[in-house]
């Protein structure tokens, strides 16, 4: 079955500091790839997302790249604000044909970025 | 107003009582999801809808069930809480396979 494995948390930075959280995934079919920020108290709000291979997602100064070959969607940002201190989950969406598949997400990694 | 909007946003209940938590969307989304958030073990799928003649069971169904009233209402039940179902709930939506969910704000149900 499809699954998705991220980063333990917690990960602690400083501010302005480069981020990287990793996430691996594994599927059957065609997944669209998925990051997901919970700010505290709140929801998920979809951060970015990929629909196909190479494809690079990017918001608010974070990116990921699908990377089909090594089965990976890697959160990226160049300088986090202490505003960025949140949990984030990577998830996917099974594409394969006939699948009913909904969304499966890992297990979240919580981020602080101190001042 | 928010386009997913889950009723109530806390509850306490005592063990052995029946509850119902609310979903209401307005996004005119067929599939709706109901969602476990328990800490360090992500969101876990409960029960999912894609239409309203349509009810699946996700991988921690046990103990849960719902009711898909409309298109734009998904209920969930605990017809006995038991204490290890203390977890925040979360319903969303897609508009169709392999597009991005919306969630709502999240239940916080304590079972004493």
């Amino acid at each position: 079955g499809d699954s998705v494995t991220q980063m333990e948390g917690p990960v602690t930075l400083s501010e302005e500091a480069f981020l990287t959280i990793n996430c691996t995934y594994t599927a059957t079919g065609y997944p669209s790839l998925f990051w997901y920020v919970q700010y505290p108290g709140e929801g998920l709000q979809l951060l970015l997302k990929a629909t196909k291979a190479d494809d690079k997602g990017s918001n608010k100064g974070f990116e990921a790249t699908y990377r089909k070959e090594t089965t990976s969607f890697h959160l990226e940002k160049g300088s986090v604000q202490v505003s960025d201190s949140a949990v984030y989950f990577c998830a996917l969406s099974d594409q394969g044909s006939g699948s009913a598949r909904q969304l499966t997400f890992g297990s979240g990694t919580q981020l602080t970025v101190l001042p | 107003d928010a386009d997913v909007t889950q009723t109530p946003r806390n509850r306490i209940t005592k063990t052995g009582k029946r509850i119902m938590l609310e979903c209401s969307q307005t996004k005119g989304h067929d599939r709706m999801y109901w969602y476990r958030q328990d800490p360090g073990l992500g969101l876990r799928l409960i029960y999912y809808s894609f239409d309203v003649k349509d009810i699946n069971k996700g991988e921690i169904s046990d103990g849960y069930s719902v009711s898909r009233q409309a298109q734009a209402k998904f209920s969930l039940s605990l017809e006995s809480a038991i204490p290890n179902q203390t977890a925040l709930y979360f319903c969303a939506t897609s508009e169709r396979l392999g597009t991005e969910a919306f969630f709502g704000q999240g239940t916080r149900l304590t079972v004493v």
